[in-house]
């Protein structure tokens, strides 16, 4: 990608268990963004975190950076069937770069 | 808050047909806009950024090209599509704040 690589690129879990999806990326940045697809649909914002920043929560979210390591990892706590969407991080350098995404399906 | 409207949501075009994507703003003045590209199952491919009225950065060689003839305005062209053309296409608003996002258009290049 332009940027950066999320991983897994799929992951299947139960109603209830934790998802956690990481995301690597490739030069420097001013803040790292979640977003959720839903499928054949546009990308909705979940979350940022500034590069200053290492932890972040909202809701059932939790977000942490390491800008040493250039990573990232979205938690989602308590998972839901309605949570099952793709995932993407993106970087906001000088412009806005996408990873390639972690399919998340929560089984019922 | 801003609301991004793109059309048509789908869209089957022959090779060699021309194209013309629009994206239009609301809610918001003198944005960064964005045009990307998502094939199917993957990532999100950044086409075109604008900063400002008349302002195009490409960011891949390709076939298409884009234009911003008013500040809320976007558009996606080409003259001549070809097959490898066809794909969702993402058109985006935003600045160091979160990306806004329209509905996408699904372009297929028979």
């Amino acid at each position: 990608s332009q940027q950066g690589e999320e991983d897994p690129q799929a992951l299947s879990i139960q109603e209830g268990e934790n998802a956690t999806m990481n995301c690597s990326y490739k030069t420097s940045i001013n803040n790292l963004q979640w977003y959720r697809q839903n499928s054949g649909r546009g990308l909705v914002h979940l979350i940022l975190i500034r590069s200053n920043e290492r932890e972040k929560h909202s809701g059932r979210l939790r977000v942490t950076l390491d800008t040493s390591k250039k990573s990232s990892s979205l938690l989602i706590t308590a998972s839901r069937a309605a949570d099952t969407a793709s995932y993407f991080c993106a970087t906001n350098g000088n412009q806005f770069y996408f990873g390639t995404g972690t399919s998340l399906t929560v089984i019922p | 808050s801003q609301t991004i409207h793109q059309w048509p949501a789908t869209l089957v075009q022959p090779v060699g047909s021309p194209l013309s994507l629009e994206c239009t703003v609301e809610g918001t003045s003198n944005p960064n806009l964005y045009w990307y590209r998502q094939a199917a199952g993957r990532g999100l491919q950044l086409l075109f950024y604008s900063v400002g009225i008349g302002q195009i950065s490409s960011e891949v060689p390709q076939n298409l090209s884009a234009s911003r003839p008013q500040d809320r305005q976007f558009i996606l062209s080409s003259k001549k599509l070809l097959l490898s053309d066809s794909g969702f296409y993402l058109c985006a608003s935003g600045d160091n704040s979160p990306l806004h996002f329209g509905n996408g258009t699904r372009l297929t290049v028979t």
